[in-house]
Order: C-alpha cells, then sequence, then structure tokens
C-alpha cells in the first residue's frame, strides 16, 4: 500500500524542540521530494519546507517562517524523512503532513500527490 | 513569494449543483498549478494537477482549467460527499504556496 505515516507530535514548551518522522512505504521514496505542510486548528495549509533526493543532493528548502530553526533531513535506507524543530513557538502549533512530490520532470508538474494522515504539534507552556 | 488568491472564501450550495472556484496567482504560473480537496479532520487529497489533469481515482465531475495566472475549479452535479474545503497550490516555484481555501457548504 501507497502510504505516508507521521509520528512524533506531542506538547512542547515555546523554546523546546521536537522530531518528526514520516515514514513512507509502498513507492520509490529515494526518487520522491518530501515537502512538510502544516495546518493550524481552523486555519488554511502552509507549506513548510522539502528535502529533495540524493540525485540532487538532498537540497532543503524552508519556509521563511521556520528558517533557522527548522531542519529537514531523510534516511533513504529506512524510507523515512523527518522534521527537526527547534526553538519553537506558540504559532508553530498544528498539525503537521508530510506528502511526496516529484524530484524530476514527470508531467505531473510537482504535485503532491501522497499525504500522511497527519501529526499534531502543540506549542504551549 | 507567489501569491495565491481564491474565490470565493466559501459558498453554499445544493446537490446537483454546479460549483465554480476561481483562483488567481501573482505571476504566471504556466500550468503549475494543482487542486485538493479536504474534509475536516482528514489530510488533502489530490483532485487536479497541471491545472487541468485528473488525478487517478477522481470522479470526472471534476474538472480544470486555466494558464498563466487565471485557475478554476468545477464541480459539476455536486455529490454529498463534494462538501469539503477546497484549496489551489502552485508548484511553479519555492515556496510553494497555496491559496486560502473555499469552503464548499450544504445550502
Amino acid at each position: 500500500e501507497v502510504q505516508l505515516v507521521e509520528s512524533g507530535g506531542n506538547l512542547v514548551q515555546p523554546g523546546g524542540s521536537l522530531k518528526l518522522s514520516c515514514a513512507a512505504s509502498g513507492f520509490t521514496f529515494s526518487g520522491s521530494a518530501i515537502h512538510w505542510v502544516r495546518q493550524a486548528s481552523g486555519r488554511g495549509l502552509e507549506w513548510v519546507g522539502r528535502v529533495r533526493s540524493r540525485a540532487n543532493s538532498y537540497a532543503t528548502a524552508y519556509a521563511a517562517s521556520v528558517t533557522g530553526r527548522f531542519t529537514i533531513s531523510r534516511d533513504d535506507s529506512n524510507s523515512t524523512a523527518y522534521l527537526q524543530m527547534t526553538s519553537v513557538k506558540t504559532e508553530d502549533t498544528a498539525v503537521y503532513y508530510c506528502t511526496r512530490g516529484d524530484d524530476f520532470w514527470t508531467g505531473y508538474y510537482f504535485a503532491f500527490d501522497i499525504w500522511g494522515q497527519g501529526t499534531m504539534v502543540t506549542v504551549s507552556s | 513569494d507567489i501569491q495565491m488568491t481564491q474565490s470565493p472564501s466559501s459558498l453554499s450550495a445544493s446537490v446537483g449543483d454546479t460549483v465554480t472556484i476561481t483562483c488567481r496567482a501573482s505571476q504566471n504560473i504556466r500550468s503549475y498549478l494543482h487542486w485538493y480537496q479536504q474534509k475536516p479532520g482528514k489530510a488533502p487529497k489530490l483532485l487536479i494537477y497541471a491545472a487541468s489533469s485528473l488525478q487517478s481515482g477522481v470522479p470526472s465531475r471534476f474538472s480544470g482549467s486555466g494558464s498563466e495566472t487565471d485557475f478554476t475549479l468545477t464541480i459539476g452535479s455536486l455529490q454529498p460527499e463534494d462538501f469539503a474545503t477546497y484549496y489551489c497550490q502552485q508548484s511553479y516555484s519555492t515556496p510553494q504556496t497555496f491559496g486560502q481555501g473555499t469552503k464548499v457548504e450544504i445550502k
């Protein structure tokens, strides 16, 4: 079965750290770009960042709101991506989704075709 | 960053109606425009990619059109399971950005 499964969401204090995981199965993880998208309660979708494949040097990119605080990485041997969150703020409270996009041109125009179920991160004292 | 503006923010419609949602990009994004459906408590689901291509398994009552800066999602003959929030998204440049969403409610 093609799927992404997030884990690691929790309650964390402002200024603290948390690491989310995204486990993949059923597709060629190593050739895919993995993105993280978050959604605060009652709000819209916000792209957080992405990690590209080995062929693209595992290049990362981030939204301005998390640059310098969040780090995305991947372990292709375990088909897992990670989102390391540090110096978290109350405004980081959201459901965090990982999602897959192509890392090379396939005619799909880099749409996000596979999504995980999400994991909840709450930043509060 | 490319700004994506959807309209309307919400709408009320009846089963069997045809619904149209628009999305405007702040600059030319060619056909790098996608539509997602999200139901409460669930992850988004890809409906349309590349502005007008129907994702596998998505009913044919969903269609997309447009290019460059102006795009449209049309739902023909609205079904009960179509009441949800719809988002457009551009993948032309990083950061990928989403529209603010359009909530389709039952009239």
